[in-house]
């Protein structure tokens, strides 16, 4: 069966831009988990969505912001880009909570000039 | 602040040696805990899960939690060049919300 699929695997964007990445996760898994990769931070949680309802935030700014669809697919926006947003962002998903692991997509690979 | 330790490495270990990988966590209310590869390049695959003390065994893998010390392990049996990559611990945090550490870089030469 397919996979974490997410959308676009590259990005380039201009500080102050807003950029929206997409996440397509296995059928059947309702929660989805959005994650940044940076070499400095490792990875850090952003949030997590279940039946298009947020449960869980980590601790970033309001510029981060997400949503999920009544098909469990999830969107990440952020607003306002500064350099420091340079990262690999990484979409999760299981069934409908972390007990049993959560599966990764290939991410998206933002950089911010 | 819930945290997961790792060394950083690298470990660097012989083809055919047992590769031993650790971490602690900090949240005594974390009931699930993973260990995830990465190759370079690449995003996080789970190799193994573990919820209770003792060992678990997958193949050449084995997985071992200690709640009491709050200290989990991976063992690489019979290492192989291929399974050079990083290893990142994870520990679960309510439930859905995963903790990583910063991983382990692993090196295996042939």
């Amino acid at each position: 069966k397919a996979g974490v699929t997410q959308t676009p695997r590259y990005l380039i964007k201009t500080r102050g831009q807003q950029v929206t990445l997409s996440c397509s996760p296995i059928s059947g898994h309702r929660s989805v988990s959005w994650y940044q990769q940076t070499p400095g931070q490792g990875l850090q949680f952003l949030f997590e969505y279940f039946s298009e309802t947020q449960r869980n935030k980590g601790n970033f700014p309001g510029r981060f912001s997400g949503r999920q669809f009544s098909n469990s697919r999830s969107e990440m926006n952020v607003s306002t880009l500064e350099l420091g947003d340079s990262a690999l962002y990484l979409c999760a998903s299981s069934l409908a909570s972390g007990d049993y692991g959560y599966t990764f997509g290939s991410g998206t690979r933002l950089t911010v000039v | 602040q819930k945290e997961v330790e790792q060394n950083s490495g690298p470990l660097s270990v012989p083809e055919g040696a047992i590769a031993s990988l650790n971490c602690t966590y900090s949240d005594r209310g974390s009931q699930s805990f993973f260990w995830y590869r990465q190759y370079s390049g690449k995003s996080p695959e789970l190799i193994m899960s573990i919820y209770s003390n003792g060992d678990k065994e997958d193949g050449r893998f084995t997985a071992q939690l200690n709640k009491a010390s709050q200290y989990v392990s991976l063992l690489i049996r019979d290492s192989q060049p291929s399974d050079s990559a990083t290893y990142l611990c994870a520990a679960l945090a309510g439930y859905s919300t995963l903790t990583f550490g910063k991983g382990t870089m692993l090196l295996v030469s042939p």
